[in-house]
């Protein structure tokens, strides 16, 4: 299986700009996907296909990458942002994804 | 407005069975490519398995391949997931998501339902 390797825990300030990794095992082509889950709800896609803005998102947040090394940004933060941000692919079988990044405000 | 509402989900023990259902609304659900996606604080999320439009494709992951079956009814906008010869490690909430096929991430999300298999 495609393992999607993120750091499991960052804290930023409202105001800045924060990047989420995603390093994959192995190519994913371009099908690279972004959801951000606060506690108690369910998941939520944020981008698609590594940089398309889902509807009704932000442009706070953006995703860039290519390859096996994939990156969601979000510039600027606001504390609503306090989440768990999972990457995910749809390139090999099965579907993964990564463990979440915890985001937190400071 | 795009709603998922599962439901179905509960206490099983380990090796009977538990059918879940999905009812969507707010799209043309015949048009879309549904999914079922677990949940767990151990394992994170997985997907479990996909299917086509019409139905007449499917897909699943290893673990769950010969135990759970797909299908939906495009006339009930209703999708399943029948779930047979349980086990503890299928413990989790279970999530309908639209998409989840033809390379396509999983745009919408129900809110989800837990099932527990214990005896």
């Amino acid at each position: 299986d495609t393992v999607l390797t993120q750091s499991p825990a960052l804290a930023v300030s409202p105001g800045e700009r924060v990047s989420i990794s995603c390093r994959a095992s192995e190519g994913v082509n371009s099908y690279m996907h972004w959801y951000q889950q606060k506690p108690g709800q369910q998941p939520k896609l944020l981008i698609y296909k590594v940089s398309k803005l889902a509807s009704g998102v932000p442009a706070r947040f953006s995703g860039s990458g290519s390859g096996t090394d994939f990156t969601l940004t979000i510039d600027p933060v606001e504390a609503d942002d306090t989440a768990t941000y999972f990457c995910q692919q749809s390139w090999n079988d099965p579907y993964t994804f990564g463990a979440g990044t915890k985001l937190e405000l400071k | 407005e795009v709603q998922l509402v599962e439901s179905g989900g509960g206490l099983v023990q380990p090796g009977r069975s538990l059918k879940l259902s999905c009812a969507a609304s707010g799209f043309t659900f015949s048009n879309y490519g549904m999914a079922w996606v677990r949940q767990t604080p151990t394992k994170g999320l997985e997907w479990v398995a996909s299917i086509s439009t019409g139905g007449g494709n499917t897909y699943y992951r290893d673990s769950v391949k010969g135990r759970f079956t797909i299908s939906r009814d495009n006339a009930k906008n209703t999708q399943y997931l029948q779930m047979d010869s349980l086990r503890s490690e299928d413990t989790a909430t279970y999530y309908c998501a639209r998409g989840g096929v033809q390379l396509g991430p999983f745009d919408y999300w129900g809110q989800g339902v837990m099932v527990t298999v214990s005896s």
